[in-house]
């Protein structure tokens, strides 16, 4: 399968403990996104990468909110000192990037993150 | 800035009946928009995109769309629905040179009565 992979799928976690997420996009793909979606909302924007270059960032994104995308290729979320309002779907999407930016996202199916 | 709003958290068409799915969007710059449909436990999946040219956009699964300048809009219709097209769909947008990261609205739930 040459799709979007992200890992793990499920995480429970007490609050306070750090996770992180894995996200690895299609092979030939530049840009890579990081989304969160929680239950009756959109996918909301966090971050994205262009290679290994970070982008933008949501001003809505806390300190405790990292991403890396180290080699252009895989990425890492990680949240450290979690809170129980981080509970949500993180969503990677990857395209490819022309001049006049016409890629299509392709989604991951998503690592849910549950903080209890 | 730019963004979307989509009109209806949930919508209900009975089996052959038409589909209608409203958004409306903002932005400074030219826009692309985009139509996702999400089934359930499943990512997120392209179902149409606007560009340039043609302003009626035919994307998978019978759906269509037309950007319509004028009234900022980017509805997503279908003649006639089926029952799996019973999920929620996402309508979006991003800038051209600028604001080139997406932007998605809050989502309409689509029921499809049998």
């Amino acid at each position: 399968d040459t799709g979007v992979s992200q890992n793990p799928r499920h995480k429970i976690t007490k609050r306070g403990q750090n996770v992180t997420f894995r996200c690895d996009p299609i092979s030939e793909h530049n840009r890579l996104y990081w989304y969160r979606q929680t239950l009756g909302q959109g996918p909301e924007f966090l971050t994205y990468f262009q290679n290994e270059a970070q982008l933008e960032k949501s001003r809505l994104l806390s300190d405790r909110f990292s991403a890396e995308r180290p080699k252009g290729s895989f990425s890492t979320l990680e949240i450290q000192r979690t809170e129980q309002g981080d509970s949500a779907m993180y969503l990677c999407a990857s395209s490819f990037m022309t001049g006049a930016n016409t890629g299509e996202l392709f989604f991951g199916e998503g690592s849910r993150l549950t903080v209890l | 800035a730019q963004s979307v709003t989509q009109l209806g958290s949930h919508v209900s068409v009975s089996e052959g009946a038409l589909v209608l799915l409203r958004c409306n969007y903002s932005s400074s710059v030219p826009p692309y928009l985009f139509w996702y449909v999400q089934y359930p436990n499943q990512g997120l999946q392209l179902l149409l995109k606007y560009t340039t040219g043609a302003t009626l956009v035919k994307g998978i699964n019978g759906f269509e769309a037309e950007f319509k300048k004028s009234e900022t809009s980017f509805h997503l219709t279908k003649p006639s629905a089926h029952m799996s097209d019973a999920a929620e769909y996402f309508c979006a947008v991003s800038g051209r040179r600028t604001e080139q990261k997406v932007t998605f609205g809050t989502g309409t739930k689509l029921q499809v009565i049998p």
